[in-house]
């Protein structure tokens, strides 16, 4: 039982250029959420899905998309990567009454 | 539109000292609250879970309440240590929307000194 992984655990980036984050976890939960953490601003949704072929916007979508083709999987894309976007990425899944498990992070730099 | 307090921002105490961490949000008709703990660098790790319909729960020297209609929740640590020194974020899902969303505050920031 892995939980949920996160892939790739770090990545930079040139402005402009485009990346997918992957997101898988083997828990069977319904629900999975991408956050991103900058420093003094804790988590912020960016996106999240309630279940597989259905996406929704967080807080701060503006950038990002999202695609659930699996149950299992959830992927963050960035089409053309800002500095702004330099961030540490976390993926985390529940189910409807639990709290969500978080996955180990994703180290973002775009130059 | 669900939004997460999370005073003080920072908290420095001597060791063995009993404290108390607080979450607000906004909007009552959430489904459940969550408390984290974030070391530098690192994941989150949870702590203690309570839902809706629960008023604590409790977890060695860590006891969390909620009052849903006061829009709070506590966080005690009993007896505080040094390896207590992390971060600690509070989640909140859910709210009038009705969406099982994760709404967190930007965090404690503490520090137990030895």
């Amino acid at each position: 039982n892995a939980g949920v992984t996160q892939t790739p655990k770090f990545r930079v980036l040139k402005t402009g250029q485009s990346m997918t984050l992957l997101c898988a976890q083997d828990m069977n939960h319904e629900y999975m959420y991408w956050y991103r953490q900058d420093p003094g601003m804790g988590l912020r949704l960016i996106h999240y899905s309630v279940g597989e072929g259905t996406t929704a916007k967080g807080e701060v979508p503006d950038g990002y998309n999202v695609s659930r083709l699996k149950k299992q999987n959830f992927l963050l894309g960035l089409e053309s990567a800002a500095p702004s976007q330099t961030s540490v990425y976390f993926c985390a899944s529940s189910y409807r009454t639990s709290g969500p498990d978080f996955g180990p992070g994703t180290r973002l730099t775009v130059t | 539109k669900q939004e997460v307090t999370q005073i003080p921002a920072a908290l420095s105490v001597p060791e063995g000292e009993n404290l108390v961490l607080n979450c607000s949000f906004t909007d009552s008709a959430i489904y459940n609250l969550q408390w984290f703990r974030q070391d530098p660098g690192k994941g989150l790790t949870s702590l203690l879970l309570i839902q809706s319909s629960q008023r604590e729960q409790t977890s060695g020297r860590l006891n969390a309440s909620l009052d849903k209609s006061s829009g709070r929740s506590t966080l005690y640590i009993a007896a505080s240590q040094p390896g207590d020194s992390a971060t600690y974020l509070c989640g909140v899902a859910g709210g009038t929307s009705g969406t099982y969303k994760y709404i967190f505050g930007t965090g404690t920031r503490l520090k137990v000194l030895a």
